[in-house]
Parts: C-alpha cells; sequence; structure tokens
C-alpha cells in the first residue's frame, strides 16, 4: 500500500539551531514528493517539488532532498517565523490527478 | 492565495442537515479539488475536478457530492451532516507546475 509517513511528530528547536526533518515513503512510482508549509488557521502553502533521488531545491533557510525512499527537510539556523507544521506529500504515478499527504510535523522555534 | 476563496469560512450545523461549502477562483485553473483536515489523519482527499462538469472521488468520499457548473467555482455538499464530518474543509487548484497545488483559506464546519 502506498503509503507517507513523517518524523518526528514536534520538534521544538532553540533559533539557530538547525536540524532535519523526515519524510518517508512507499510508493509503487512517484511521480513528485512536495513539501508544504502550513501555519494555524491557514491552508498550506507549496515550498518544493522533487522529482527523483539526488535533487535537492533550496529557498531561504530550507532545503529539500530526496533519496529513493525518503526526503528531508533541513532547516539551517531557524528563526522564530519558521514555526509551522510542514507537511510531505507524493502524487503516485498510478493517478496523475491525486496528491497523497503525510501527517506533518509540527517545528516550533524558540527564541 | 492563488485567488481562491472559500465561502463560509466558519459554520455550526445540526446533524441531519445538509451543508453546501462554495470554492472560488480567479485564475481560470482547470483542477480543483476538496480537502478535509483532522488531527491524526492529516488533509485527505475528498473529491476534485478536472474540469467543468468533470469531476471523481477521492479517499473520503462517502456522505459528500460535488458539483462544477462552472470554472470558477467548485461546490462541496454534505447531504445530510453527521458529527463524524466535523473538520477543515480545505479547496485547491493545480497551479503552474504539473502537480504543485494552492489552497485556500479553509472552512471550519462544526456539526453538532
Amino acid at each position: 500500500e502506498d503509503q507517507v509517513t513523517q518524523s518526528p511528530e514536534a520538534l521544538r528547536l532553540q533559533e539557530g539551531e538547525s536540524s532535519s526533518l523526515n519524510c518517508s515513503y512507499t510508493v509503487s512510482g512517484l511521480r513528485g514528493l512536495f513539501w508544504y508549509r502550513q501555519d494555524p488557521g491557514k491552508g498550506p502553502e507549496f515550498l518544493f517539488t522533487l522529482y527523483s533521488a539526488g535533487e535537492e531545491k533550496e529557498k531561504e533557510r530550507l532545503k529539500a532532498t530526496l533519496t529513493k525512499k525518503e526526503s528531508f527537510l533541513h532547516i539551517t539556523a531557524p528563526k522564530p517565523e519558521d514555526s509551522a507544521t510542514y507537511l510531505c506529500a507524493y502524487s503516485p504515478k498510478t493517478s496523475y490527478d491525486k496528491v497523497i499527504f503525510g501527517p506533518g510535523t509540527s517545528l516550533s522555534v524558540i527564541p | 492565495d492563488a485567488g481562491i476563496t472559500q465561502s463560509p469560512r466558519h459554520k455550526v450545523t445540526e446533524t441531519g442537515t445538509p451543508v453546501t461549502l462554495r470554492c472560488h477562483q480567479t485564475e481560470n485553473h482547470r483542477y480543483m479539488y476538496w480537502y478535509r483536515q483532522d488531527p491524526g489523519h492529516g488533509l485527505r482527499l475528498i473529491h476534485y475536478s478536472y474540469g467543468v462538469k468533470d469531476t471523481d472521488k477521492g479517499e473520503v468520499s462517502d456522505g459528500y457530492s460535488v458539483s462544477r457548473s462552472k470554472t470558477e467555482d467548485f461546490l462541496l455538499t454534505l447531504e445530510s451532516a453527521t458529527s463524524s464530518q466535523t473538520s477543515v474543509y480545505f479547496c485547491a487548484i493545480r497551479g503552474q507546475g504539473p502537480y504543485e497545488q494552492y489552497f485556500g483559506p479553509g472552512t471550519r464546519l462544526t456539526v453538532t
């Protein structure tokens, strides 16, 4: 069964303390792997798409990487405004039209 | 927010009553989606549309129906609301990239 899991469920960091969020997927075929950010009370905000193992994307303090089984969202020197829930999602080759979301990692960055 | 609005933003209704949620987009996107988000389950696809009058089911479609008579509007209807349908509902559109989705602000629905 295709599925995506994320770890940890929640993460507290001190400002400036770099870390990584993990997204593990078991899908029969992957069209794309996505990362979203969601602030409380708002809809998810698109961050990155990764298509193949070895690919990397960067945006400000965030860098997303992809292997054949996992994706990581690296956060370098985080600031309090990076606090949010980060969602991983994928589009399976079996269904062009659909995106399947993971449960998310709640990140808190303490000043 | 990619020109997506949802209405109402908050609604409280009683069990057994019909409810319709509206998603409106201003940028002529072909694909539109309805998700629900619940603690412990994340975002789950209810229905989606790939054009006017073209819709398909997602993973949690039971108890929901949709309609799309115009490109800009995608309606989600709960024919007879149940307490298990208490949730936050998000509408999304597919953006410029082949699989990127952009979300509206959400509707918080409470069924008492």
